[in-house]
């Protein structure tokens, strides 16, 4: 079975500061990668979804990379802002035909 | 376009009783996916529906079941509610079965079993 996880659980740092958040998971046979957003009581807001065959993804200030082989993801974070605090999750798709979620990590960008 | 609503958003149930839950998917989409989301256990899957049949299924008792419509609309139903339950419900559509497409997420119901 697929294991997702996540380090570090919990991050705080100063707004302006660029930040990596890491995902790994233990059956490198995906199909992709997706990285969402949640905010506290709320749904999860798609960010960036990655493709097997991709090594990365971008959008605006986020960067999202990809190495399957050594079960790897890491989202990088640019010029992190207050409204960037969230918990953020990481969910593979692999060959049991379903999304497995990582635990998250709550991050908070102190003003 | 229209996001993935959920329906109702708060709940609160007794023990023993039955709730039925709703997600409309994002219009085109044919996949309903269900998670359970508790502070413990974090998110797991626990079905999905595609083009109204059950394409996988979580680990999760017979008490949760589901089911999907011609217009792709789908419930979810948990008989005999237990205090373990309580937990938020996220619906999630996709233009492909299996996790293939990107999902996009509901606001999720939030249900409270006392």
């Amino acid at each position: 079975k697929q294991e997702v996880t996540q380090i570090p659980a919990a991050l705080s740092v100063p707004e302006g500061e660029n930040l990596v958040l890491n995902c790994s998971f233990t059956d490198s046979a995906i199909y992709n990668l997706q990285w969402f957003r949640q905010d506290p009581g709320k749904g999860l807001t798609s960010l960036l979804l990655i493709q097997s065959s991709q090594r990365e993804q971008t959008s605006g200030r986020l960067n999202a990379s990809l190495d399957k082989s050594s079960g790897r993801s890491t989202l990088y974070i640019a010029a992190s802002q207050p409204g960037d605090s969230a918990t953020y999750l990481c969910a593979v798709q692999g060959t049991g035909n379903q999304f497995y979620f990582g635990t998250g990590t709550s991050l908070t960008v102190i003003p | 376009k229209a996001g993935v609503t959920q329906t109702p958003r708060y709940l609160i149930k007794t023990r023993g009783q039955q709730v039925t839950l709703s997600c409309s998917p994002i219009s085109g989409h044919r996949s309903v996916s269900w998670y359970q989301q508790t502070p413990g256990q974090g998110l797991q899957f626990l079905f999905e529906y595609f083009s109204e049949t059950q394409r996988n299924k979580g680990n999760f008792p017979g008490r949760f079941s589901g089911r999907q419509f011609s217009n792709s609309r789908s419930e979810m139903n948990v008989s005999t509610l237990e205090l373990g339950d309580s937990a938020l419900y996220l619906c999630a559509s996709s233009l492909l079965s299996g996790g293939m497409g990107e999902q996009y997420f509901g606001p999720g119901t939030r249900l409270t079993v006392t």
